[in-house]
């Protein structure tokens, strides 16, 4: 059964820093690994997605690693902002399935 | 484009109510819809998995009888929960997938999710 946690549960950062995100899983038999973003109250919104053959992703600021074999994967925000401030899920994919970890609460401070 | 819209965005019942949950899809087919359960500071746990057409297939320890899930159309999906109770209380959030070309290696698309109350 895959589980996926997320260190730190919670992260507070003055604006502009540069920061990362942990998460690790257990089965290391997935089809993806993806990151995403959850603002109070909301659903979800889709940040990267990293294949099980790539290493990488980039969107603007973001970057997503994925490390099969030592079942890691790491989001980096660069130069933080305000507005960064969510709560960030990663969730280890197969066939369809997401098993989601508890997400890891980011606070921006201005 | 891909917008998933889920409504109602808030609900409060009494206990031993049904409680209705629509999903949509609004400018895409979903071939493939996901009803999650959120409880707080808990991680996003799959309940069930509808296909267009077809019975939904639902996780273990998930009641099928309890969380209806309808998936009449390639754009609505409705998970209803039936006779609910104070513990039902939580956070659904519906998702698609679908569209051409797309797989298990596509992008999830999320609704905002329906906060459940039962009093």
């Amino acid at each position: 059964k895959q589980e996926v946690t997320q260190i730190p549960a919670a992260l507070s950062v003055p604006e502009g820093e540069n920061l990362v995100l942990n998460c690790s899983f257990t089965d290391s038999a997935i089809y993806n690994l993806q990151w995403f973003r959850q603002d109070p109250g909301k659903g979800l919104t889709s940040l990267l997605l990293i294949q099980s053959s790539q290493r990488e992703q980039t969107s603007g600021r973001l970057n997503a690693s994925l490390d099969k074999s030592s079942g890691r994967s790491t989001l980096y925000i660069a130069a933080s902002q305000p507005g960064d401030s969510a709560t960030y899920l990663c969730a280890g994919g197969s066939n369809y399935k997401l098993t989601f970890g508890k997400g890891t609460l980011l606070t921006v401070n201005p | 484009g891909a917008v998933v819209s889920q409504h109602p965005s808030w609900v409060i019942c009494k206990s031993g109510t049904s409680v209705k949950i629509e999903c949509r899809s609004l400018d895409f087919q979903a071939t493939t819809m996901f009803w999650y359960r959120q409880f707080p500071k808990q991680s996003l746990m799959l309940m069930a998995t509808s296909n267009e057409g077809s019975k939904a297939t639902y996780e273990q320890g998930v009641e099928k009888d309890k969380f209806l899930i309808n998936h009449a159309s390639l754009t609505l999906s409705t998970l209803t929960v039936t006779s609910a109770h104070p513990e039902d209380s939580s956070f659904y959030i519906c998702s698609a997938i679908g569209g051409p070309g797309s797989s298990y290696n596509s992008p999830l698309h999320f609704g905002n999710g329906t906060r459940l109350t039962v009093t």
